[in-house]
């Protein structure tokens, strides 16, 4: 498959464990991000996204965290699994401009 | 409702040819956009197409051009290709700007240049 990214960080977690990944964006005009995750071989998949008029948003298992203050935003996964290995972007965008994506997070899933 | 779609799923090409990739979006979805991924750069935006016009475009020599068609089916053309060009080429697609974006990724089309 494809190699998203030789020297990628890489956060390694015990399966069943919470996993958190961090994500520093880059401007404070930004207004709206998504959290992708690619697995190999794969185009990047939609997981959860949250707007700037809001500081937490919760889906299944996942919950993501947005401080506009220090622009940062994590994605908390719970009782992680080994299908949730792969690589994790964040992505922000400007009232509709392009995206601008970070470098990706690799998770680990260790059994 | 079928994802996005792109074709071909590989290609190989050598230096100075040039290469047409094709993207049909989520049916509704009026946006594509294009991305160009490689493990040193990362993820990068190529340009957006809104009702067959391009709204946005990334930093990208005038060698890499794309359309829309009336049917939103998009594609994207790189003339005289160099070695630097291959990656995984990536198509997303989405609904209008409403303050929300999901954007949703096709599988990609990989280029290698040789």
């Amino acid at each position: 498959g494809e190699s998203v990214g030789l020297h990628l960080p890489t956060l390694s977690v015990q399966e069943g464990d919470n996993s958190i990944i961090n994500c520093a964006y880059s401007n404070s005009a930004s207004d709206y991000f998504i959290w992708y995750k690619q697995e190999s071989g794969k185009g990047p998949q939609f997981i959860i996204d949250i707007r700037s008029n809001m500081d937490k948003r919760q889906g299944q298992r996942v919950t993501v965290l947005l401080n506009k203050t220090v622009k940062h935003l994590s994605l908390q996964i719970a009782a992680t699994q080994p299908g949730d290995s792969a690589v994790y972007f964040c992505a922000e965008n400007n009232y509709g401009q392009n995206f601008v994506f970070g470098p990706g997070t690799r998770l680990s899933v260790l059994p | 409702k079928a994802g996005v779609t792109q074709t071909p799923r590989y290609l190989i090409k050598t230096r100075g040819q040039q290469v047409t990739l094709s993207c049909s979006p989520i049916s509704g979805h009026r946006s594509v956009s294009w991305y160009q991924q490689t493990p040193g750069q990362g993820l990068q935006f190529l340009f957006e197409y809104f009702s067959e016009t391009q709204r946005n475009k990334g930093n990208f020599p005038g060698r890499f051009s794309g359309r829309q068609f009336s049917n939103s089916r998009s594609e994207m053309n790189v003339s005289t290709l160099e070695l630097g060009d291959s990656a995984l080429y990536l198509c997303a697609s989405s609904l209008e700007w409403t303050g929300t974006y999901e954007q949703y990724f096709g599988p990609g089309t990989r280029l290698t240049v040789t």
